[in-house]
């Protein structure tokens, strides 16, 4: 069973331009997190995705970031506009659908460089 | 969610036991206590929970108090490869949110 994939692992963007990262969760997990780790800092959350719907998009930056989980595929945290303070690592992380405790299994990152 | 405190950072030396405490005096009767941790460059990954009693996997034990108001996460030998962050998060299965909130987490340097 893959772990968590997440492509690319680094990404170069002018400001301005678009990025699109990419998150496909484990096998069986129909629940995905975005987390954002700027430099020397913890990790915040951004958003929690099901399948076709956001459950809680609080973490989300207002402007320019949107999330989508859809019925095929993989997740997708898009950036548009990208700006000099967006340089981060982005993980994405995914769990089982079942109720209950459990563990949430983390993607290697993508780390996001605008120059 | 309740708000966990962490020492900012540990020393052990390798092949030694390591304790790392975790204090959650606010902790709500549903949620779990979870362990995880963050290599250099690495995502987060897994090590342990629990909710009451103690709990021990091939990676780690977790001792949890009594009152459940702290708790440790006890690496029985600590190897060069475990130099981490490790945080403990509070996780609340009661609600809707399911997300784990990380907080600043303790720093282990494990020496030679």
């Amino acid at each position: 069973n893959a772990g968590v994939m997440q492509n690319p692992r680094h990404l170069v963007r002018r400001r301005g331009q678009e990025a699109r990262l990419r998150c496909s969760p484990m096998k069986g997990h129909s629940h995905v997190y975005w987390y954002r780790q700027l430099p020397e800092e913890g990790l915040k959350f951004m958003v929690y995705l099901q399948k076709e719907n956001i459950i809680d998009e609080s973490g989300m930056p207002k402007e320019r970031f949107s999330a989508e989980f859809p019925k095929e595929g993989p997740s997708i945290l898009r950036i548009q506009q990208v700006v000099r303070g967006d340089s981060a690592a982005y993980f994405c992380a995914s769990s089982p659908p079942r109720v209950g405790n459990t563990e949430a299994f983390f993607g290697q990152g993508t780390r996001l460089t605008v120059v | 969610d309740a708000k966990t405190t962490q020492p900012n950072s540990m020393e052990s030396n390798e092949e030694e036991p390591v304790h790392l405490p975790c204090n959650h005096s606010t902790i709500s009767g549903t949620d779990y206590i979870h362990w995880y941790r963050q290599l250099p460059s690495q995502g987060p990954e897994y090590v342990i929970h629990g909710l009451t009693s103690n709990v021990n996997n091939r990676m780690a034990s977790l001792a949890i108090a009594e009152d459940r108001k702290s708790s440790t996460l006890i690496l029985h030998r600590a190897t060069l490869r475990d130099a981490a962050v490790y945080y403990c998060i509070l996780r609340d299965v009661s609600g809707s949110a399911r997300q784990l909130t990380f907080g600043s987490g303790t720093q282990l340097t494990v020496l030679p």
